[in-house]
């Protein structure tokens, strides 16, 4: 069974510091990943994704992912954090055949220090 | 446009009581999938329509458990005799539905349900 492991339950970053999250695949075939976040009280929004089109993936509000096969790593960046970054990020799998249920981590909260 | 709505958005009862959680998914898209987040947990899938029909319900956890989806838009997720580990935030995602294709999930604001 596909998995995704996220390395550390929170972490704390200054404002204008690098985000660096991590996240790690279990997977016989590389898959679909992903990367969502979830602010307080509200649903799941899609940052970005990994389709096998490019390794290195740009999504919303300036983060981006680089899928590493290697290392079966697919970490989540962004070179500034912004106060409004604070919330808590999850990394999916999906498998690259079949239906595309998600496979979720068990996320990291994102803290931003002032 | 409008996203996907769930209703209510939250919802306490008693143990043992019945319970239904409704999902309005995104107009025109055929997948609907039905996750639970326990505290401090990730989502965990629970089952997949495709139109009508459930395509994959490997995730519900035991037969107290159902969902339907009659007309393929509205799906409830039922959940029988509650417990109170069944306590959680219920999350409805839907997609477009196009076979083959890696699409993206819109999830909704969820249920949170609260079995005292």
């Amino acid at each position: 069974a596909q998995s995704v492991t996220q390395l550390g339950s929170h972490v704390s970053v200054s404002e204008g510091a690098l985000v660096l999250l991590r996240c790690n695949y279990s997977s016989s075939v590389p898959p679909y990943l992903f990367w969502y976040v979830q602010y307080p009280n509200q649903g799941l929004q899609l940052l970005l994704k990994y389709t096998s089109a490019a390794t290195l993936v740009k999504g919303i509000n300036g983060f981006e992912a680089e899928f590493k096969k290697s290392e079966t790593s697919f970490h989540l960046t962004k070179p500034s954090a912004h106060m409004s970054d604070a919330a808590e990020y999850f990394c999916a799998v999906s498998p690259l055949f079949g239906n595309e249920k998600l496979t979720f981590g068990t996320g990291t909260r994102l803290t931003i220090i002032p | 446009g409008a996203g996907v709505s769930q209703t209510p958005s939250n919802k306490v009862t008693e143990k043992g009581k019945y319970v239904e959680l409704r999902c309005d998914p995104i107009s025109g898209h055929t997948a609907l999938y039905w996750y639970r987040q326990s505290l401090g947990q990730g989502p965990e899938f629970l089952i997949y329509f495709q139109g009508t029909g459930a395509a994959d319900d490997s995730g519900l956890p035991n037969d107290r458990f159902f969902a339907v989806r009659p007309e393929g838009s509205v799906s409830t997720l039922k959940i029988q005799r509650t417990e109170r580990g069944d306590s959680a935030v219920y999350l409805c995602a839907s997609s477009l539905g196009e076979r083959g294709v890696q699409e993206t999930q819109y999830f909704g604001p969820g249920t949170r349900l609260l079995v005292l």
